[in-house]
């Protein structure tokens, strides 16, 4: 079954704390893994995909396809972080998402 | 460019009225998916739209259905509503099926069953 999986709901941190967002996956294939992340009164919006690589607002992940894990990470967390959190798989060729139960990420000054 | 746009935002609805909920995707998108967002359930995927033809449908019982136009533009319907359908219903759209493309949400239409 094609499943993913966020086991904190909240996670707090001070400003400059090293963060860390789990995500674990579940899928029988090659899966597409995403970040998405959703501010206060926001629509939520894509922020990282494993495919890229890349690093968005200081901000990476990297994909183990050993341990089925895309977790979140980032060095120096920001009090402009604080937001829900949500880890995605999408189903090959399909624009199916599937949704983490989500993080909330709250870092404090 | 416009983003993917929502309408209603907010509606509330009486127990087993019928509801429609209508999403424009950003222009040049032909893919447009559905998703329903709740405290207890999270984000759950309702059905994904793509050059008019449903792809993809989630778990959801009947009563939910929708459609997608040759403009793209897409619709759902909720019948016989229940408490358990307020939610917060996004519409998502990308340019197609493949790997690579962007998924891009609306803000959301907040429906309230009372």
């Amino acid at each position: 079954a094609q499943r993913v999986t966020q086991p904190e709901k909240l996670l707090s941190v001070f400003k400059g704390a090293p963060v860390e967002l789990k995500c674990n996956y579940s899928y029988s294939g090659s899966p597409e893994l995403f970040w998405y992340v959703q501010y206060s009164r926001q629509r939520l919006q894509l922020l990282l995909r494993h495919i890229s690589r890349e690093s968005i607002k200081g901000f990476t992940a990297d994909l183990n396809k050993g341990e089925t894990s895309f977790h979140l990470k980032k060095p120096f967390a920001q009090e402009e972080d604080s937001a829900m959190y949500y880890c995605a798989l999408r189903s090959y060729n399909t624009d199916k998402l599937i949704f983490g139960t989500g993080t909330r990420l709250q870092v404090f000054p | 460019k416009a983003g993917v746009t929502q309408t209603p935002r907010y509606l509330i609805k009486t127990r087993g009225q019928q509801v429609t909920l209508s999403c424009s995707p950003i222009s040049g998108h032909r893919s447009v998916s559905w998703y329903q967002q709740t405290p207890g359930q999270g984000l759950q995927f309702l059905f994904e739209y793509f050059s008019e033809t449903q792809r993809n449908k989630g778990n959801f019982p009947g009563r939910f259905s929708g459609r997608q136009f040759s403009n793209s533009r897409s619709e759902m319907n909720v019948s016989t509503l229940e408490l358990g359908d307020s939610a917060l219903y996004l519409c998502a759209s990308s340019y197609g099926q493949s790997s690579g493309n962007t998924i891009y949400f609306g803000e959301g239409s907040w429906l309230t069953v009372v």
